[in-house]
């Protein structure tokens, strides 16, 4: 149990395009959702905390204009990379919290994004 | 703020062997929760071992074991008969429910040698 999906696994797209990334719970209803980005050798930074029914938190530096999340149900939460450039090529990484579960967080497999 | 310090970028064992992995964390909060997650290639991050603050027992996950000392704000993951499937990223992270999300260190690349 408690397996989180992502899609696409990777993806790339010309600059200026808009990316969406889908994070699924597969099988548990997660109130909460988190989304990361990875750079190559470095840790996990937390870009946004996602809430079912309710806006994002976004970290301090993090611009919400640029990073759209949507997290309209409770096993899905979507990150939409708006008018995308090459510097917002990195690896994308959401966690699910289950709901009434205490504060254990599922990560899903990671998106590859590349803008050219 | 939390800070989790992770003071070995990289660390060396060999096959069979044991190996310790460096972990203290900056916090003034009295309940929280210590973690140590597990990045391969593949990227996936999975958890290896948790432990909760107002527990004095060390968590124990068959070859993974932590030494937490709440004192010295150190937290260490040990890992016992070393194997090559140990290979990966080693981050150590902190979760408060004041702040309701993990705080990541900067990670361990462990390499496993023959």
């Amino acid at each position: 149990g408690a397996v989180v999906s992502q899609h696409p696994s990777w993806v790339i797209c010309k600059s200026g395009t808009s990316v969406k990334i889908e994070c699924r719970s597969l099988d548990f209803q997660a109130t909460t959702m988190f989304w990361y980005r990875q750079f190559p050798k470095q840790s996990l930074m937390l870009m946004a905390t996602s809430n079912e029914g309710s806006k994002a938190t976004y970290e301090q530096g993090v611009e919400k204009d640029k990073f759209l999340i949507n997290h309209a149900s409770l096993t899905l939460s979507t990150l939409t990379v708006t008018s995308a450039h090459p510097e917002d090529s990195s690896f994308y990484i959401c966690s699910a919290r289950r709901s009434g579960k205490g504060n254990e967080q599922f990560f899903g497999p990671g998106t590859r994004l590349t803008v050219l | 703020a939390q800070t989790v310090t992770q003071s070995q970028p990289e660390m060396s064992v060999q096959e069979a062997e044991t190996v310790t992995l460096s972990c203290t964390y900056d916090t003034s909060e009295s309940d929280y929760y210590l973690f140590w997650y597990k990045q391969p290639p593949s990227r996936q991050m999975i958890l290896v071992i948790r432990q909760e603050a107002y527990k004095q027992q060390n968590a124990t996950e068959n070859r993974f074991s932590v030494n937490f000392q709440k004192a010295a704000k150190s937290f260490s993951l040990k890992i016992s008969d070393s194997q090559l499937g140990d290979a990966a990223m080693y981050f150590c992270a902190y979760y408060t429910g004041t702040a309701s999300k993990l705080t990541f260190g900067t990670g361990t690349r462990l390499q496993v040698t023959l």
